[in-house]
């Protein structure tokens, strides 16, 4: 049963420590999205690769985060310094691309790292 | 614009009935996609059932079928014979392409509770 794995599941850190999410795709999947859901704003997504491209990161605040794609296997999101408002859960969902059209017909997530900064 | 709707915070179903989750959407994509999540209280997010701007039958999937009424612009979700574990949240979502490449919109989400 393939899924998308997340590490870690629960993050406790003071405000301006350095956060590392990792997420591993489900093998194959060529798109990967990372997002942020919190109560006030719902689902919001920061990053979306493609072929380990980044293709849109314009939902992310540029000073303090980044997203990566090392390698097809592991895909990161980093926050340098934290802050409290950044408390949230964060998913990664990875999906196919197929089509000449290129779209998305499946989109599944993982668990999701809920990160608490205090 | 690129928009989705779910107007019902929450809804009660008692077991074994169907219940029909609303979700409206509003693009200028001709080619979009509609999908729905299960988010139990455990936080996990579902991926329940999908349909295509161009597909011709309505998707099902088990229990869920999308009542996809495209003139509407409405995707909604039937869930037939309630269980008790079908209480969570549910979210309808939308991928359009934007600039070549694929975006989701994502409702507020309907909050679902199964009475036995």
């Amino acid at each position: 049963d393939a899924r998308v794995t997340q590490t870690p599941r629960h993050k406790v850190t003071e405000m301006g420590q350095e956060v590392t999410m990792r997420c591993q795709p489900i093998l194959g999947h060529n798109t990967v999205f990372w997002y942020r859901q919190t109560m006030m704003q719902g689902l919001e997504l920061l990053a979306y690769f493609r072929n380990r491209a980044p293709l849109d990161d314009s939902g992310m605040p540029k000073d303090r985060f980044s997203a990566e794609m090392p390698d097809a296997t592991l895909a990161t999101l980093k926050i340098q310094p934290s802050e409290p408002r950044d408390s949230a859960v964060y998913f990664c969902a990875s999906g196919l691309v197929r089509g000449a059209e290129g779209a998305l017909y499946e989109q599944y997530f993982g668990p999701g790292t809920r990160l608490t900064v205090t | 614009a690129q928009k989705i709707t779910q107007t019902q915070p929450g809804m009660f179903v008692q077991e074994k009935e169907a219940v029909t989750l609303d979700c409206t959407y509003d693009t200028s994509d001709p080619s979009y996609g509609l999908f729905w999540y299960k988010q139990p209280s455990s936080g996990e997010m579902i991926f329940l059932i999908y349909q295509g701007s161009y597909d011709q039958q309505n998707a099902t999937e088990g229990r869920y079928s999308l009542n996809f009424q495209k003139a509407r612009k409405s995707a909604n979700l039937v869930i037939s014979a309630s269980q008790l574990g079908d209480s969570a949240m549910y979210f309808c979502a939308m991928r359009v392409k934007e600039y070549n490449f694929n975006k989701f919109y994502f409702g507020s989400g309907t909050k679902l509770n199964v009475k036995p």
